[in-house]
């Protein structure tokens, strides 16, 4: 099976510019959440779509932003960029079985956002 | 509040010696203990995970330690080779929402030297 992938792999944008960033989850998969990582904050979790619906949401301004299609791959968006959001935008995928805390996910390479 | 604490931040052991990472936690609503492990450039890879039920879990040269009522929980490494120089991240997991969130630990890099 195919693992999860990411789309582009590298960004760079200026301050103030909007940014979509694509995920491809593992085939059968049907949640997708998504994290930022960066050196001093490490991986914060953004939020989590299932169905395309969003079921959770992390602790980010209004500015991020996701979606998820009919067939599980989704997108987030970033707009206003500020020369904080420059990170590493991970997805992982999973199942997203009923009950499934103890669900593994498996992450993308991730896109590496440069704002400057 | 949702934390998971990691303990050291940084870490260098011969080829062969046995690093342990530490990790703790303070909401018991967590119930899944992933470990994962990342390499420059790649995303982080699951490397092991033990459910609150279980006290210790080995898979190949990897173990977790899991000390429920501490909420502390600690991955060792046996005869560390230099390819497993890379971050660890410790993270817990809860149901919210109908889906699970995982919450890290700020990682630990690992260097292991000849």
């Amino acid at each position: 099976k195919a693992g999860v992938t990411q789309t582009p792999r590298y960004l760079i944008k200026t301050r103030g510019q909007q940014v979509t960033l694509s995920c491809s989850p593992i085939s059968g998969h049907r949640s997708v959440s998504w994290y930022q990582q960066t050196p001093g904050q490490g991986l914060q979790f953004l939020f989590e779509y299932f169905s395309e619906t969003q079921r959770n949401k992390g602790n980010f301004p209004g500015r991020f932003s996701g979606r998820q299609f009919s067939n599980s791959r989704s997108e987030m968006n970033v707009s206003t960029l500020e020369l904080g959001d420059s990170a590493l935008y991970l997805c992982a995928s999973s199942q997203g079985l009923a009950g499934g805390a103890q669900e593994t996910q498996y992450f993308g390479p991730g896109t590496r956002l440069l704002v400057l | 509040q949702q934390q998971v604490k990691q303990s050291p931040q940084s870490l260098i052991v011969q080829k062969g010696g046995i690093p342990i990472i530490n990790c703790a936690y303070e909401n018991t609503a967590f119930d899944y203990f992933p470990w994962y492990q990342q390499f420059p450039g790649k995303g982080p890879a699951l490397l092991i995970a033990i459910r609150p039920d279980v006290s210790e879990k080995k898979e190949g040269r990897f173990t977790i330690s899991f000390n429920k009522s501490a909420k502390q929980f600690s991955l060792h490494i046996m005869d560390s080779q230099p390819g497993d120089s890379a971050t660890y991240f410790c993270a817990a997991s809860m149901l919210e929402g109908g889906g699970n969130k995982l919450t890290f630990g700020t990682g630990t890099q690992l260097k292991v030297e000849l």
